[in-house]
């Protein structure tokens, strides 16, 4: 079975400062999906960021970027730049690539933004 | 293009009572997966359904059980509610089970009192 762990249950930085959350797996695929959600206080979850195990590349979608190292089974969140709106949950997940659409998600980080 | 829709948005039920849940895809998506999310145990996957069949099931007792329609819409239900049921229920939809994008509903946020 996979599982999936984040250390850090909450953070606070300031605004415009650059925060990074940890995130590490523990699976015997080969092949997966990791994924960063947020959710903020409206409990929507909304996709950050997407990163496909076999692509050695770290993903990256404006401020927000990864660092990917397979080996180590860590997949950390750069959020550069912060933002007011960034203050959320934020969830590190992981998905089989083969079989069905289900996620498995680490405990969450709660990320404050401040003025 | 409407996001997922989830009903009610809020419910409050009894001990041993039945709730069912409702999850609207959004349009031409066709695989719904719902999680249950505690304080306690966090996110957990519950099943995933994909026209009209259950694809996948996560460790949940028989008291939850979903269902898909021919239009795509989900439900899922809970018998003789428990106090530890009480939580935020939230439906992905993606267009197809290798489709990695999934999106996700507001919830439904269950208190069983």
């Amino acid at each position: 079975a996979q599982t999936v762990t984040q250390s850090q249950p909450e953070m606070s930085v300031q605004e415009a400062e650059t925060v990074t959350l940890s995130c590490t797996y523990d699976t015997s695929e080969n092949n997966y999906y990791l994924f960063w959600y947020k959710q903020p206080p409206s409990r929507q979850m909304i996709l950050v960021i997407r990163q496909e195990a076999y692509k050695q590349q770290n993903a990256t979608e404006n401020r927000f970027s990864v660092n990917f190292q397979k080996a180590a089974k860590s997949f950390s969140l750069k959020i550069s730049d912060s933002q007011l709106g960034d203050t959320a949950m934020y969830f590190c997940a992981f998905m089989k690539i083969q079989g069905a659409q289900k996620l498995v998600f680490g405990q969450g980080t709660r990320l404050t933004i401040n003025p | 293009k409407a996001g997922v829709t989830q009903t009610p948005r809020y419910l409050i039920k009894t001990r041993g009572q039945q709730v069912t849940l409702s999850c609207s895809p959004i349009s031409g998506h066709r695989s719904v997966s719902w999680y249950q999310q505690t304080p306690g145990q966090g996110l957990q996957f519950l099943f995933e359904y994909f026209s009209e069949t259950q694809r996948n099931k996560g460790n949940f007792p028989g008291r939850f059980s979903g269902r898909q329609f021919s239009n795509s819409r989900s439900e899922m239900n809970v018998s003789t509610l428990e106090l530890g049921d009480s939580a935020l229920y939230l439906c992905a939809s993606s267009l197809s089970t290798t489709n990695t994008e999934a999106f996700f509903g507001q919830g439904t946020r269950l208190t069983v009192v």
